[in-house]
């Protein structure tokens, strides 16, 4: 099974500031990796696919990059509604796996 | 637009089976695959499989094999997850999502999700 390491697991920032939040893949997954947004009660919604594509309707202030195993997630300027949840999946080899999560809250 | 349409929340005793529907609209459901994933409380997101509603044909993560059955009913465009022999660490919710087109691949890998079905397993 391909692990995909995310960190960090918890993260305290202000409103206006860059967040990144990285995940490293335990083998070449070229860019089959998405990233997802899960606030409290609610599921997962896509926010980033194959690495670096911005979903429909998904605010420019994210963005997303990499290939092979190391891939980096960024809201550029945090909003309050940005609090949630986030995960990185791979989807290149079967089982589909995802990182552990990254708890972002306001400072 | 794309919408997935889970039943509802379920208590079930230890060693019982349980059976959660997802009912899809907005596109040709069978030429999608559908997968389901589970979330523990507090915890990650969990992969448990997927099914080919054109076939039939399904794959399952290995932690799952010999418990879980996907299955999908055409006429009513609705998946299927029964899982058995329940045990107190499946209480979870329980979410279908769509994955990628069958026939050309194409499409979002897992980009609309049900609202989720949240299974309880208690005495």
């Amino acid at each position: 099974d391909i692990q995909m390491t995310q960190s960090p697991s918890s993260l305290s920032a202000s409103v206006g500031d860059r967040v990144t939040i990285t995940c490293q893949a335990s083998q070449d997954i070229s860019n089959n990796l998405n990233w997802y947004q899960q606030k409290a009660g609610k599921a997962p919604k896509l926010l980033i696919y194959d690495a670096s594509n911005l979903e429909t309707g998904v605010p420019s202030r994210f963005s997303g990059s990499g290939s092979g195993t190391d891939f980096t997630f960024t809201i550029s300027s945090l909003q309050p509604e940005d609090i949630a949840t986030y995960y990185c999946q791979q989807y290149d080899n079967l089982p589909i796996t995802f990182g552990q999560g990254t708890r972002l809250e306001i400072k | 637009q794309v919408q997935l349409v889970q039943s509802g929340a379920e208590v079930k005793k230890p060693g019982a089976s349980v059976k959660v529907s997802c009912k899809a609209s907005g596109y040709t459901f069978t030429d999608y695959y559908m997968h389901w994933v589970r979330q523990a409380p507090g915890q990650g997101l969990e992969w448990m499989g997927w099914i080919n509603p054109n076939s039939g044909g399904t794959s399952y993560a290995q932690k799952f094999q010999g418990r879980v059955t996907m299955t999908r009913d055409t006429s009513i465009s609705t998946t299927y997850m029964e899982l058995s022999r329940l045990r107190s660490d499946d209480t979870a919710v329980y979410y279908c999502a769509r994955g990628r087109h069958i026939v050309g691949g194409t499409g979002k890998f897992l980009g609309y999700w049900g609202q989720g079905t949240l299974v309880t397993v208690s005495s």
